[in-house]
């Protein structure tokens, strides 16, 4: 499809166990986000990548988090020992290499359940 | 880091009134883009506008209307005439050269028939 891809769109999960989230961005993007948005709440940035730059992992909450990106393609959001908190939508977002327009098309997230 | 404050948690309005979401940013970047963005109950965020720092200049599309100050680091929105079909949460955004985009804590808007 022409606009961002996330999978799975939904998951439930154990406290305890790890799960991978994945985000397809549109292609030729470069810059590509990862947000968290609790229930009722606002979003919240996890980590971006742009290019071949060093991520800005400055929004990671723990080293439970963490995010890979192969190129300028798929990106992985890793979360180890879920806990209950963890529990919201994960979006994904990316934005193309002009970053003067600034815009972020962002996709239609993964909803994480932690029992 | 950049930082965008969205005072208002939730405003409720009856249908055709006008309505404004207060938007405050912090920047020590001459050079930033604003954003709005709209996330209707359905979840997808929807953007609907971008302004640069050097661009003062108010923008109205529609009912919509974008009031930017950056005397007092201000960048409101303004709905006139409001719609059911308005009600969603709206997202401020400020993003600076080479920088990622944060977002502001969104203001959830109910407009009742």
């Amino acid at each position: 499809g022409a606009g961002v891809s996330q999978s799975p769109s939904n998951k439930v999960t154990e406290k305890g166990k790890d799960v991978e989230l994945r985000c397809d961005p549109i292609s030729g993007h470069t810059a590509l986000y990862w947000y968290r948005q609790r229930l009722g709440q606002g979003l919240e940035f996890l980590i971006y990548f742009q290019g071949n730059s060093a991520p800005d992992k400055s929004g990671l909450p723990s080293d439970r988090f963490s995010a890979e990106r192969t190129g300028e393609s798929v990106s992985t959001l890793t979360i180890q020992r879920t806990q209950q908190e963890d529990s919201a939508v994960y979006l994904c977002a990316s934005s193309p290499p002009d970053r003067i327009t600034g815009e972020l098309f962002f996709g239609e997230g993964s909803r994480l359940t932690v029992l | 880091a950049q930082k965008v404050t969205q005072a208002q948690t939730e405003i409720s309005v009856v249908e055709k009134e006008d309505v404004t979401l207060d938007c405050v940013y912090e920047t020590r970047d001459t050079t930033y883009y604003l954003f709005w963005y709209k996330q209707p109950p359905s979840g997808e965020l929807v953007f609907l506008i971008r302004r640069n720092s050097f661009d003062e200049q108010n923008e109205i599309s529609g009912r919509y209307s974008w009031n930017f100050q950056k005397s007092t680091s201000s960048f409101n929105f303004t709905i006139t005439a409001s719609q059911v079909v308005d009600s969603a949460v709206y997202f401020c955004a400020l993003s600076e050269i080479n920088n990622d985009m944060r977002f502001g804590a969104g203001t959830r808007l109910t407009v009742k028939p």
